[in-house]
């Protein structure tokens, strides 16, 4: 079984511009969920997306934005790029039911360097 | 709101000797926890996860975990350390039904396994 994969593995930006990011969830998971890993600042909940639609968003300003596709592989948008933005964005994916809890799988991420 | 608590940013280990990762969470109601570990220039890697029913869970990678609900603490072990533990170890929690399924980490604890 694939695991969630995400490209690029690596993105070089400089300030003031756009980045993407892709990922492509475990087969079978509708739930997907980005994640900011920033050095000194820890594992950061960024977005969740399940059946298209956003669901939650952390505490990040709205140029942080994403949208999820109908084959579930979502985007995760990132606007105006600022020095602070460095980080490794981590992709997640699970199954999602009210009644219980499924783990996330995460992909290798991608680092987005900005200069 | 949850928040997580890893006592010990950095935990040296002899090989072959007991591994302790301390892990406390403060959430109103009984969360569902998890342990993560990352290897360098990876994503996380699911080690166990508790959910209901028993308190001892066990992992993979010889891993296992206790859920103390009167201690509010998820504490992960494995006997013998190995070189290949060498990596950093997220403890993380989620709410069911509470913002959907996003997780909530701890700082992270980096093993440093020595020969």
């Amino acid at each position: 079984e694939a695991g969630v994969t995400q490209s690029p593995t690596h993105l070089i930006k400089t300030r003031g511009q756009q980045a993407t990011l892709r990922c492509s969830p475990i087969s079978g998971h509708t739930s997907v969920y980005w994640y900011q890993q920033a050095l000194g600042l820890g594992l950061q909940f960024l977005l969740w997306y399940d059946e298209g639609e956003e669901r939650n968003r952390g505490n990040f300003p709205p140029r942080f934005s994403g949208r999820q596709f109908p084959n579930y592989s979502s985007e995760l948008n990132v606007n105006a790029l600022e020095l602070e933005d460095s980080a490794l964005y981590l992709c997640a994916s699970s199954l999602w039911t009210v009644t219980s809890n499924q783990p996330q799988h995460f992909g290798d991420g991608t680092r987005l360097s900005i200069l | 709101a949850q928040s997580v608590t890893q006592l010990g940013s950095h935990v040296s280990v002899s090989e072959g000797a007991l591994v302790l990762l301390r892990c406390n969470y403060s959430s109103s109601v009984p969360p569902y926890l998890f342990w993560y570990v990352q290897y360098p220039n990876q994503g996380l890697q699911l080690l166990l996860k508790y959910t209901t029913g028993a308190t001892l869970v066990k992992g993979i990678n010889g891993f296992e975990a206790e859920f103390k609900k009167s201690e509010t603490s998820f504490h992960l072990t494995k006997p013998s350390a190995h070189m290949s533990d060498a990596a950093e170890y997220f403890c993380a929690v989620s709410m069911i039904k509470a913002a959907g399924n996003k997780l909530t980490f701890g700082g992270g604890t980096r093993v440093l396994v020595k020969p």
